[in-house]
C-alpha cells in the first residue's frame, strides 16, 4: 500500500524567505509524484508532477521539487516566497501503472507574513 | 476554461437521510475519481471510473455508498442513511487516459454536513 508523509503541518515564513516542504512516500514500485496547492476558497490545483526523467522538476509560480529515489523523498522548494503563496500544499503519489488513485499526505499549511 | 463541476457546493442534512452529489468532469476526460477529505487530512480515494466502468473501490466505501457513471460522462455519488462520520468534503477529479498517472483536475467539492 502507498503512503505519504508530510512532516511540516504548519509553516510560517516572511516574504522573500526560502521554502522547503518535506514529502516522503512509501511504495514498492515505480511511482508518479505530484504536488497540489489549495489556495483559500479554491479547489486543488496541480503545482508540478514527476513521471520520469530529470529528477528536478519545475512547476508553476517558481516552485520546483526534487525526486530523490534513495530517500523516497519529493521535497518542494521555492527560493523566495510571496504573500500570495499562502495556501495548503499536498504531496501525492500514484502507481505508475494499474490503478490510478492518488494517495495524499495530510498537507502543509503555509502562511506567509508580509 | 470549463473545469470539473460539482453540485451542490454544500449539503446539510439530518442523520439517516440519503444524499446524492453530482460531478461533471472536463469533457474530454474519460477517467473520473471521487475522494473524501476531512478536516486536517488530505483527500482519501473512494472510487474510480474509466468511461462508465467502475474499476476500483476503496474499503472506505461502505455499502451505504454507491457511485455511478452511466454514460461515461457525469457521475453521481449517493450516500444512504447518512451518519455523523460522513460529514466531509467530497471531491471529484477527472483526467485523460495515458500511460501511468495523468494529472487529475479537481472540482470545488461538495461539503456535506450531517446534523
Amino acid at each position: 500500500a502507498q503512503s505519504v508523509s508530510q512532516h511540516n503541518h504548519h509553516v510560517i515564513l516572511s516574504e522573500a524567505a526560502s521554502l522547503e516542504l518535506g514529502c516522503n512516500y512509501s511504495y514498492g514500485g515505480t511511482v508518479n509524484l505530484f504536488w497540489y496547492v489549495q489556495y483559500p476558497g479554491q479547489h486543488l490545483q496541480l503545482l508540478l508532477k514527476y513521471f520520469s526523467g530529470d529528477p528536478l522538476v519545475k512547476g508553476i509560480k517558481g516552485f520546483e521539487a526534487e525526486f530523490i529515489k534513495s530517500k523516497f523523498s519529493f521535497n518542494l522548494r521555492k527560493p523566495s516566497v510571496q504573500w500570495s503563496d499562502t495556501a495548503e500544499y499536498f504531496c501525492a503519489v500514484g502507481a505508475n501503472f494499474g490503478n490510478e488513485k492518488l494517495t495524499f499526505g495530510t498537507g502543509t499549511r503555509l502562511t506567509i507574513i508580509p | 476554461d470549463t473545469g470539473v463541476s460539482q453540485d451542490p457546493r454544500h449539503k446539510i442534512t439530518k442523520r439517516g437521510q440519503n444524499v446524492t452529489f453530482r460531478c461533471d468532469p472536463i469533457s474530454e476526460h474519460n477517467r473520473l475519481y471521487w475522494y473524501r477529505q476531512t478536516l486536517g487530512q488530505g483527500p482519501e480515494f473512494l472510487t474510480y471510473f474509466q468511461n462508465e466502468a467502475q474499476l476500483e473501490k476503496s474499503r472506505l466505501l461502505s455499502d451505504r455508498f454507491s457511485a455511478e457513471r452511466p454514460k461515461g460522462s457525469f457521475s453521481t455519488l449517493e450516500i444512504q442513511r447518512t451518519e455523523q462520520g460522513d460529514s466531509a468534503m467530497y471531491l471529484c477529479a477527472s483526467s485523460s487516459a495515458g500511460a501511468g498517472n495523468q494529472p487529475q483536475h479537481f472540482g470545488d467539492g461538495t461539503r456535506l454536513s450531517i446534523l
